[in-house]
């Protein structure tokens, strides 16, 4: 059975960094892309990028690339997305997803307050 | 980029209706169209690929249908369970998803 286990809530304070993991089981990551999506309070989804873990390659929505970094270790099969420099907008959920989207983590609350 | 609209943005029906939900994409994406049903505090679950295929798992009363870049998803004798938000996701080109249609039962 696969499955995407994501980190714990993170509260983290403005202008910090956080890192949010994503352990898959049941799949080898190095088969698939690994997306990352947020959901900020009470609204739609949102697209921010993915990661290659056979290669590293990623791809980010515009918006992000100065915002989100995505890594993956494949002998831990487990990917990562790091967001900088939080400002209260970053205040969401975030869930990564792999196989095209069959399969999502079951999200991380990242709170960004003083 | 690809731009998906997806109407209306809520719905409300009563049980055993038929409702449907549509997306239109600003340019050609083919079969690249998925979409999901969100219940609060979940995760997405995925109902339909590649525009028509039923993903495991999903009762036979959803289904996905294309005409051009005008994408559907009707839900047949509509039930209790299927309240929820659902999106459309286009994957033809990066990734990017419909603004989401909020289903209420009466």
């Amino acid at each position: 059975e696969v499955q995407l286990q994501q980190s714990g809530a993170e509260l983290g304070k403005p202008g910090t960094s956080v890192k949010l993991s994503c352990k898959v089981s049941g799949y080898n990551i190095r088969n698939t892309y690994m997306h990352w999506v947020n959901q900020r309070p009470g609204k739609g989804l949102e697209w921010i990028g993915r990661i290659d873990p056979a290669n590293g390659n990623t791809i980010y929505a515009e918006k992000f690339k100065s915002k989100a970094t995505l890594t993956a270790d494949t002998s831990s099969n487990t990917a990562y997305m790091q967001l900088s420099q939080l400002k209260s907008d970053d205040t969401a959920i975030y869930f990564c997803a792999m196989w095209e989207g069959a399969y999502w983590g079951q999200g991380t609350l990242v709170t960004v307050s003083s | 980029d690809i731009q998906m609209t997806q109407s209306p943005a809520s719905l409300s029906a009563s049980p055993e209706e038929i409702v449907t939900i549509t997306c239109q994409a600003s340019q050609d994406i083919g079969n690249w169209l998925a979409w999901y049903q969100q219940k609060p505090g979940k995760s997405p679950q995925l109902l339909i690929y590649s525009a028509t295929s039923l993903a495991d798992g999903i009762p036979s009363r959803f289904s996905g249908s294309r005409s051009g870049t005008q994408y559907s998803l009707k839900i047949s004798r509509l039930q209790v369970e299927d309240t929820g938000i659902y999106y459309c996701l286009q994957r033809y080109s990066t990734w990017t998803f419909g603004g989401g249609t909020k289903l209420e039962l009466k």
